[in-house]
């Protein structure tokens, strides 16, 4: 089993959608949740960071995290065509190996207008 | 701040040659990275440095090699290019201070193309 597994894709919605993103993942030291997104020929940039389990919310993006399931999920809400990206999840565990992310392979996202 | 800068942008590689692929970035992180990413195989990290000095391998070292004189630079070098090092290659760096879950900031990539 991979530590961390996404499903690849390709995801497209209309404008205006509400979008889910999920990762699940193996490793239970896992503590750090972060979302990068990336754009064509672009490098990732972080979009949301969570520590531990709970939900977190900038504007439209919404990062959830339950350690008991070994689950995380993005939720998009009014998905705009800018959204349009490759969604990677990433983790890392505390302590020591903390700088250490380890990559979902990413979700590639159309938002259609 | 112009965060983290890679050059060259886009290069072809004979099979046999060789190449650096430079990193440099301005905000004083300890940690850097570099990272390669094929289609659809998410990022895996080759080599990583948590200060001047300092590196160490990642998940994909074979290859490649590395060095840190600086805290601003850290230049991947690929000796005896070969086609499977066809690749997008992303260099990140980290504060490397916090003691909490690290924030990698990446640059723009180089894409690398070896026939």
């Amino acid at each position: 089993q991979k530590e961390v597994e996404q499903d690849p894709g390709p995801l497209s919605v209309p404008e205006g959608a509400i979008v889910s993103l999920n990762c699940t993942y193996s490793n239970s030291a896992f503590q750090y949740f972060m979302w990068y997104r990336q754009y064509s020929r672009k490098g990732p940039e972080l979009l949301m960071y969570t520590y531990s389990s709970g939900n977190k919310e900038d504007g439209r993006f919404t990062a959830q995290v339950d350690k008991s399931s070994k689950y995380i999920s993005l939720f998009i809400r009014d998905s705009q065509p800018s959204d349009s990206a490759t969604y990677l999840c990433a983790m890392s565990p505390s302590g020591g190996s903390n700088y250490k992310l380890t990559f979902g392979k990413g979700t590639l996202l159309t938002v259609n207008p | 701040n112009a965060g983290v800068t890679q050059t060259p942008k886009f290069r072809i590689l004979k099979i046999g040659q060789s190449m650096t692929l430079q990193c440099t970035q301005d905000m004083n992180h300890n940690y850097m990275y570099w990272y390669r990413q094929d289609p659809g195989m998410g990022l895996k990290l080759i080599y990583y440095s948590v200060g001047a000095g300092i590196t160490d391998k990642g998940e994909v070292p074979n290859g490649y090699n590395v060095s840190r004189s600086t805290t601003e630079d850290f230049p991947l070098r690929l000796e005896l290019a070969a086609p499977s090092q066809t690749s997008v290659y992303f260099c990140a760096s980290s504060p490397g201070t916090s003691g909490g879950g690290e924030t990698q900031y990446f640059g723009p990539g180089t894409r690398l193309l070896v026939l």
